[in-house]
């Protein structure tokens, strides 16, 4: 059984580069969550979605960043536009329906601007 | 609004000895807690999980956490540390019973070294 996949595992881009970070969840799970781990600042949710639903993006930031996770294929998180300041590791994770929505993560793409 | 503090952002202990990692949290409705592993450029793991039921809870790799209420902590132990225990480790609160669908909202991490 396929854990959580992820993918590119490295990705390095330009500043002003588009960046797009693949999700897919484990086999039968049908949540997506979405969190950035930033030097000295720890992990952030970012945002959760269903499919082709955004069900909480409250942890987004309101520009250059957005998510979808489409009734075929992965979950995508994109950011237009990349800055310096967007350098950082973006982990997914996933859970089955049901409390307590235990979550398993992937191993996360680390994104460098430069 | 749901917070985690860990005391200790690096905990250094020998080879055999007990391990603590703390964790306090902060919640408006009874939380669901969970104690994540991190090793370096990997995702994290999940070693247990509080949902209510007992409140000691055994984890994998040998790892166990007990919740009190009356603390608000879910402090993570070991009682004799493996050198293959160093890794950086998240406590987690999750308010499923809120709006919030299960995110997690985690501490700073704490970074344990095992020495020989």
């Amino acid at each position: 059984n396929a854990g959580v996949m992820q993918n590119p595992r490295h990705l390095v881009r330009r500043r002003g580069q588009e960046a797009r970070l693949r999700c897919s969840p484990m086999k039968g799970h049908s949540h997506v969550y979405w969190y950035r781990q930033l030097p000295e600042e720890g992990l952030k949710f970012m945002v959760y979605l269903q499919k082709e639903n955004i069900i909480d993006e409250s942890g987004m930031p309101k520009e250059r960043f957005s998510a979808e996770f489409p009734k075929e294929g992965p979950s995508i998180l994109r950011i237009q536009q990349v800055v310096r300041g967007d350098s950082a590791a973006y982990f997914c994770a996933s859970s089955s329906q049901g409390l307590p929505y235990e979550q398993y993560f992937g191993p996360g793409t680390r994104l460098t601007v430069t | 609004a749901q917070s985690v503090t860990q005391l200790g952002s690096h905990v250094s202990v020998s080879e055999g000895a007990l391990v603590l990692l703390r964790c306090n949290y902060s919640s408006s409705v009874p939380p669901y807690l969970f104690w994540y592993v991190q090793y370096p450029n990997q995702g994290l793991q999940l070693l247990l999980k509080y949902t209510s039921a007992a409140t000691l809870v055994k984890g994998i790799n040998g790892f166990e956490a007990e919740f009190k209420k009356s603390e608000t902590s879910f402090h993570l132990t070991k009682p004799s540390a493996h050198m293959s225990d160093a890794a950086e480790y998240f406590c987690a609160v999750s308010d499923v019973g809120g709006t919030s669908y299960g995110k997690l909202t985690f501490g700073q991490g704490t970074i344990l070294t095992v020495h020989p």
